[in-house]
């Protein structure tokens, strides 16, 4: 069965400064994984998704993430945060080898920005 | 294209009554899904269907009952509200194998 960890709650940076946010998965097979973000109150928007290839993706808003076979983890990174990054963050790992599938997600990640 | 779409948006019931939260989807996803999300919880998969005629159970199922009779429509239903179904719903859809995409969320309160 799949299973997400998402180490850090909640984490704080200051506006500019550079972000990493951790997340772990557990798949026996080839997984396919994402990032999601949902600001206060509203729904989730997707940041980006690995399904095979080049390791580091590039996804909207200035993120990136890299995918890391041997650590099983797929950590989301940005350069440099602005205050409207502040919101939730979640990773989330799907099947990828049958068609009877499923996406499961991480417990999120809070971020909190110091202007 | 509206894309997915749930109602209600908002909905209060009382301990032991039922009802059906609807999603409906018009991109011609095979697969539909429906989770919730609470506090420090993340979103757990309840039920979801990869087509018309076949589901299957997700992370926390009890509770919970779904179909699915076409492929444009998912819907969930509460047999007998408890207090610890006050949540947050969602529904997605995707091909398989693509992400999800998601409704706009019932918020569902049982007192």
């Amino acid at each position: 069965a799949q299973s997400v960890t998402q180490p850090d709650i909640h984490i704080t940076v200051s506006e500019g400064a550079s972000l990493e946010l951790r997340c772990n998965y557990s798949y026996g097979a080839t997984p396919y994984l994402f990032w999601y973000v949902q600001s206060p109150g509203q729904g989730l928007q997707l940041l980006l998704k690995y399904f095979s290839g080049d390791t580091l993706v590039q996804g909207i808003k200035g993120f990136e993430a890299e995918f890391k076979r041997s650590q099983s983890s797929f950590n989301l990174r940005k350069p440099s945060v602005h205050w409207s990054d502040a919101a939730e963050y979640f990773c989330a790992v799907g099947a990828k080898e049958t068609s009877y599938d499923k996406v499961i997600f991480g417990p999120g990640t809070s971020l909190s920005v110091i202007p | 294209n509206a894309g997915v779409t749930q109602t209600p948006k908002f909905q209060v019931l009382k301990t032991g009554q039922s009802m059906t939260l609807q999603c409906a989807q018009d991109m011609n996803h095979e697969y539909m899904s429906w989770y919730r999300q609470d506090p420090g919880m993340g979103l757990r998969l309840i039920h979801y269907s990869v087509g018309a005629g076949i589901t299957d159970q997700g992370e926390v199922p009890n509770g919970y009952n779904v179909s699915r009779s076409t492929t444009e429509d998912f819907p969930l239903r509460l047999l007998s509200a408890a207090p610890s179904q006050t949540s947050v719903y969602f529904c997605a859809s995707r091909l398989l194998g693509s992400p999800l995409h998601f409704g706009n969320g019932t918020r569902l309160t049982v007192t």
